[in-house]
């Protein structure tokens, strides 16, 4: 089976930064994705990784480890248009290609 | 403009009925998806679509129905058999590489009268 762990609710300030955690076990891996999701909206996409390390894209960072079944998003500068969920999503390999999302993770900036 | 559209955005079902949700993309993507989420239980998948005429269960499938008659549509019924349907539906599209990220559309909030 597969299994992705997210905290479930997370507060911040804003102009801090703050690291969103998933931990997943799955039957092989095939890529890591992270996406945003505002209330009552469509998630969208911010991040991806496959091999180990760290991807930067402005003020959103993802790092893995493939070996630890890790990952966490990192979020500077922190504004409060970040207050939404992130959603961490695993693709494992093998015959089935088909994404597993963790229950996200409710983040609230405050001022 | 590319893209995917839910419709209706809200719809509200009585008992023993059936509603359709639909799913139009534009995206040329060869694979669709139905998500149901519900509060503080992330995304489960209803039923996924590879190909036109093919179609998989997903983990929760149901109480619920689907076609795949055309590239660009995945409907999704939801029967009176399943008893619990409030919750808010999303349509997902992708290419099928596993590099490449779901693209979602605006959701459907679907509730009991």
């Amino acid at each position: 089976g597969q299994n992705i762990d997210q905290p479930t609710e997370m507060t911040a300030t804003e102009g801090a930064i703050v690291q969103i955690n998933c931990t997943y076990q799955t039957s092989g891996f095939n890529g890591l994705f992270w996406y945003q999701q505002h209330a009552g909206e469509a998630p969208t996409f911010l991040s991806y990784n496959v091999l180990d390390g760290l991807e930067e894209k402005g003020r959103f960072s993802s790092f893995l480890s493939r070996s630890k079944g890790y990952s966490y998003l990192l979020l500077k500068e922190l504004q409060m248009k970040d207050s939404a969920s992130y959603l961490c999503a695993v693709r494992s390999s093998g015959g089935s290609y088909i994404p597993t999302f963790g229950r996200g993770t409710s983040l609230i900036v405050h001022p | 403009d590319g893209g995917i559209t839910q419709s209706p955005k809200y719809l509200f079902r009585k008992e023993g009925q059936n509603v359709t949700l639909s799913c139009e993309q534009n995206l040329n993507h060869d694979a669709m998806y139905w998500y149901r989420q519900d509060p503080g239980q992330g995304l489960r998948l209803i039923y996924y679509s590879q190909i036109v005429n093919d179609f998989q269960k997903g983990d929760i499938a149901e109480g619920y129905s689907v076609s795949r008659e055309k590239k660009e549509s995945f409907p999704l019924t939801v029967t009176s058999a399943q008893k619990n349907p409030t919750a808010f539906y999303l349509c997902a599209t992708d290419t099928r590489d596993s590099n490449q990220p779901q693209h979602f559309g605006d959701g459907t909030r679907l509730s009991i009268l």
